[in-house]
């Protein structure tokens, strides 16, 4: 069956250095999604693209990067974390056929972050 | 983008009818109305969307007025297992090359199902 995978699923790390979170889809959805979520605020966009090597800044982009070099797979990059990044970091991709809003979203499980 | 706004709580029974209803007075005219399911530890999962009038499917169905300032999620005999947020979410189809960008989920509606 078609699904979305995230790796890790927990990570600690510390202020400063890089991580990097992985989402990998196997439905061959064109638009791909990162959101992070947090106690009193619901999910918010961080990045999101159309397509291959198309990205885009979503609500909350700034200490974050994604680059798409094929259809699967949309990792997320925190340059130099922070411990306002610690968060649970949700990946979702679409069809694309309709739009992003009356595209059903399908999400992966979640990656919990913590950074000490 | 239109925000929404619905409750932060909600309790209900076990086999009761349960209705959430979000408020988005600023819908646009090509604005959808789309609502998730988030249990704990778990991403959120599309339930229904809508454009105006009644919709539904096998698991819950969606009311919208005519002037579309709101809608109503209408859960039919929940049980324990639909313990979970709800989110409402409005916007509209973003073609490619678009600036908006912005996909706002809210807090959401927490439902608790009681026995």
């Amino acid at each position: 069956d078609a699904e979305i995978t995230q790796s890790p699923r927990h990570k600690i790390t510390e202020t400063g250095r890089q991580v990097t979170l992985a989402c990998h889809q196997t439905w061959n959805h064109n638009n791909m999604f990162w959101y992070r979520q947090d106690l009193g605020h619901g999910l918010r966009l961080i990045h999101y693209s159309y397509g291959v090597h198309d990205t885009n800044k979503g609500e909350v982009s700034d200490g974050y990067s994604v680059s798409r070099s094929n259809t699967e797979d949309l990792p997320l990059t925190l340059e130099s974390a922070a411990s306002s990044q610690t968060s649970v970091y949700f990946c979702a991709s679409s069809e694309g056929e309709g739009g992003i809003m009356t595209d059903t979203q399908y999400f992966g499980p979640g990656t919990r972050l913590t950074v000490l | 983008l239109a925000k929404t706004t619905q409750p932060i709580s909600m309790d209900s029974y076990e086999g009761q009818e349960v209705n959430i209803t979000c408020s988005h007075n600023n819908i646009a005219t090509n604005d959808y109305i789309t609502w998730y399911q988030q249990f704990p530890s778990q991403g959120p999962r599309f339930i229904i969307q809508g454009y105006k009038t009644k919709v539904t499917n096998e698991v819950a169905s969606l009311f919208i007025p005519a002037d579309r300032k709101s809608s109503t999620l209408s859960l039919p005999r929940v049980s324990l297992s639909d313990t979970a947020v709800y989110y409402c979410l409005v916007g509209d189809g973003y073609t490619r090359g678009s600036t908006l960008g912005r996909l706002y989920f809210g807090r959401g509606t927490q439902l608790t199902v009681w026995p």
